[in-house]
C-alpha cells in the first residue's frame, strides 16, 4: 500500500509568482485535505477535498485554490505569493470525508524570498 | 470556535524519566481528541486518539492520554522515555460532525541521555 507522497520536497519562488504543489493520496482515499504549518507552529487547515468538490475551507484567501481529480490526487496552488506564504504545506488524505484518521504526506517545503 | 492550547512549547527530559505534555482545548461541541507526531522533515503521524468510551487512550509504543471532559484537558504521558521519543508532538481537536481538523502549536520534546 503507497502511502501519501508530495512534490516537489523544497521550492523557492519569488514575491508575486504562483506555485502549484501537488499530493497522491493513499491508495483507496477519496478525501485530501490540505495544511500549512509555518515555523514553529502547528499546522492550519487551508481546505478539504472530497470526490473531486472543495467541501470545506479554513481563513485561507481565495488566491489558495485546489483541484483534485478523478484518481484522487489533489493540487494546492498559490497566487500572488506573499513572504508569509513560506511555511511547509501538508497534504493529508483520508478514507471518507467523514473518516477523522487522516493520513499526511512529508510536505512541501516553500520558501519566498 | 474551537482552540487548542499546548502550555510547553519544549519539553527537555532525561532519559527513562517521565513525561508529560499538556494540552488543553476549548470546543462548544463534542469533539475527537488526537496526539500526532512528527519527526523531523516527516509529516505527521498518528500517535493516538480519542473517540468516545474510555477516557483512557493508549499507543503502541508506551505514550497514554487521558480526556478530562470537567478539565477540557487531553495530556499526553510517558512513564519512561526513550531518546527515540525526541520529536513534535501536537495535540489536535475535530469536532464529531465536522471536518476541519485544529491544531495546538506543538510541544518539542527533547531527550537526553
Amino acid at each position: 500500500e503507497t502511502g501519501v507522497t508530495q512534490s516537489p520536497t523544497h521550492l523557492i519562488k519569488t514575491r508575486g509568482q504562483q506555485v502549484t504543489l501537488r499530493c497522491s493520496s493513499q491508495s483507496g482515499h477519496n478525501t485530501v485535505s490540505w495544511y500549512q504549518q509555518a515555523l514553529g507552529q502547528g499546522p492550519q487547515f487551508i481546505f478539504q477535498y472530497y470526490r473531486e468538490e472543495e467541501n470545506g475551507r479554513g481563513n485561507f484567501p481565495p488566491r489558495f485554490s485546489g483541484l483534485q481529480f478523478p484518481n484522487y490526487s489533489s493540487e494546492l496552488n498559490v497566487n500572488a505569493l506573499e513572504l508569509d506564504d513560506s511555511a511547509l504545506y501538508l497534504c493529508a488524505s483520508s478514507l471518507d470525508q467523514g473518516n477523522y484518521e487522516q493520513y499526511f504526506g512529508p510536505g512541501t517545503r516553500l520558501t519566498v524570498t | 470556535a474551537q482552540s487548542v492550547t499546548q502550555l510547553d512549547s519544549q519539553v527537555p527530559v532525561f532519559e527513562e524519566a517521565p513525561v508529560e505534555l499538556r494540552c488543553n482545548y476549548s470546543s462548544s461541541v463534542s469533539v475527537y481528541l488526537f496526539w500526532y507526531v512528527q519527526y523531523p522533515n516527516q509529516g505527521l503521524q498518528l500517535l493516538l486518539k480519542y473517540l468516545s468510551g474510555s477516557t483512557l487512550v493508549k499507543s503502541i509504543n508506551g505514550f497514554e492520554a487521558e480526556f478530562n471532559k470537567s478539565q477540557t484537558s487531553f495530556h499526553l504521558r510517558k512513564p519512561s522515555v526513550h531518546i527515540s521519543d525526541t520529536a513534535e508532538y501536537f495535540c489536535a481537536v475535530r469536532d464529531t460532525g465536522g471536518f476541519k481538523t485544529i491544531f495546538g502549536a506543538g510541544t518539542r520534546l527533547f531527550v537526553k541521555a
